[in-house]
């Protein structure tokens, strides 16, 4: 139990284009899932809580506007990475909790790099 | 702000033991622990509550001291899979969201 997908799993994407990652959580409702970012041997990174039927709350530095978050359903979350540009590539990682309070689930990652 | 964990690094034969710490310098409302492994997503290994518990997963253990804001996590008789990263990950504030701070992470190597 506790499976969270994300696909595309890597994408390659030129300078100025969007690239939509997609989140589910697949036998269990999420209340809350969390967009991460992480570059090579260095932790994890919030970047943004994503609850069902609100807006997503952003941690500070990161820029709303260019990593558009859709939590559209229980158990689906969009992250959009919008006019992509190379210092944007890096290892995104969603994960999905099933309570306010529990514990977190991962998804597989996706790897973007932007030429 | 990020909690500190310790050590950065450790070598271990197999078959030995290790405890790596995570210290916060806010108030705990709860404390998780992950393993991640090169490449993959981090995997969930257990989450503390209250403060002074201490909860056990096959030879994996952890405690939580609420009042000296750290979780300690104790890997015993270590096995080759043990190998990865290990972040410790904290919540803070009554009205808990469920958002976590990451620590640096503490890379295990077990060796034959």
């Amino acid at each position: 139990g506790a499976v969270v997908s994300q696909h595309p799993s890597r994408v390659i994407c030129k300078s100025g284009t969007s690239v939509k990652i997609e989140c589910r959580s697949l036998d269990f409702q999420a209340t809350t899932m969390f967009w991460y970012r992480q570059f090579p041997k260095q932790s994890l990174m919030l970047m943004a809580t994503s609850n069902e039927g609100s807006k997503a709350t952003y941690e500070q530095g990161v820029e709303k506007d260019k990593f558009l978050i859709n939590h559209a359903s229980l158990t689906l979350s969009t992250l959009t990475v919008t006019s992509a540009h190379p210092e944007d590539s890096s290892f995104y990682i969603c994960s999905a909790s099933p309570a306010a309070i529990g514990e977190q689930y991962f998804g597989p990652g996706t790897r973007l790099t932007v030429t | 702000q990020q909690p500190v964990q310790s050590p950065q690094a450790v070598i271990l034969r197999e078959g030995e033991d290790a405890v790596i710490n995570c210290s916060s310098s806010k108030a705990l409302y709860s404390v998780h622990w992950y393993r991640q492994k090169h490449g993959e997503a981090p995997v969930f290994l257990m989450i503390l509550l209250k403060g002074g518990e201490q909860k056990g997963h096959e030879k994996i253990s952890a405690s939580f001291n609420e009042k000296k804001q750290q979780s300690s996590l104790y890997l015993t008789a270590s096995q080759l899979s043990y190998s990865g990263t290990y972040f410790c990950g904290t919540a803070h504030g009554s009205s808990n969201t469920g958002k976590l701070i990451f620590g640096q992470g503490t890379t295990l190597q077990v060796k034959p």
